[in-house]
């Protein structure tokens, strides 16, 4: 099984400055890695999918990158409505495995 | 548009088998490509993948719970169930059900196993 890794924990952001997520693999995913912001109460949202490809209706703000075991998530402006829980997982192998999860929080 | 919607009861005891079904619309089983799958989430805890049901009936599970779990498919009636025997109180979690592709998932439903 691919164990999926993310840091920080937490990131506390103020509202317009620019949000670095990071996740990592505990083995080559390609780029078979997909992000998801969570908020209270509601499903995950898909952001970004094939590493870097912004899902229908995402804002240009959010942008993904990376290949292999490691991975970047970019929110380069956080508005209110970015504050939530991020999570990244991989589709290369089954079992399909998440992250634990990076919250943004307001500084 | 896709939408999903995961139904099934909310309160089950231990030892007890659960059942979940998905009803779906804007896309069918039936096309190349496409699957179905269940995601798990205790309370203030991560996801879990549970099981995946693709077009052609191919079926993934998580290995740590392959013998608890079981998904079906009915393509006629764009519904997906997953059934989970033996249930614990380490199985509260929210439900949720989702295309494949993760660009569509549902609501999400609660189910708490206690006596």
């Amino acid at each position: 099984e691919i164990v999926m890794t993310q840091s920080p924990a937490t990131l506390s952001v103020s509202p317009g400055e620019r949000a670095t997520l990071s996740c990592r693999a505990s083995q080559s995913v390609s780029s078979n890695l997909a992000w998801y912001q969570q908020k209270p109460g509601q499903a995950p949202r898909l952001l970004i999918y094939g590493a870097s490809t912004r899902a229908t209706g995402i804002p240009a703000r959010f942008s993904g990158s990376g290949s292999g075991t490691e991975f970047t998530l970019t929110i380069s402006s956080l508005q209110s409505e970015d504050f939530a829980v991020y999570y990244c997982q991989q589709y290369n192998n089954w079992p399909l495995t998440f992250g634990p999860g990076t919250k943004v929080d307001i500084k | 548009q896709i939408t999903l919607k995961e139904s099934g009861p909310t309160l089950v005891k231990p030892t007890q088998t659960l059942t979940l079904t998905c009803t779906f619309s804007g896309f069918s089983l039936s096309t190349s490509g496409v699957g179905v799958g269940w995601i798990r989430q205790p309370p203030g805890k991560a996801l879990e993948w549970l099981a995946l049901i693709y077009w052609d009936d191919d079926k993934r599970y998580s290995p740590s719970l392959k013998s608890r779990l079981t998904i079906t498919k009915d393509t006629s009636k764009n519904q997906v169930v997953l059934t989970m025997t033996n249930m614990d109180p380490v199985d509260t979690a929210t439900y949720y059900c989702a295309h494949s592709t993760g660009v569509a998932w549902g609501q999400g439903t609660l189910v708490t196993v206690s006596s």
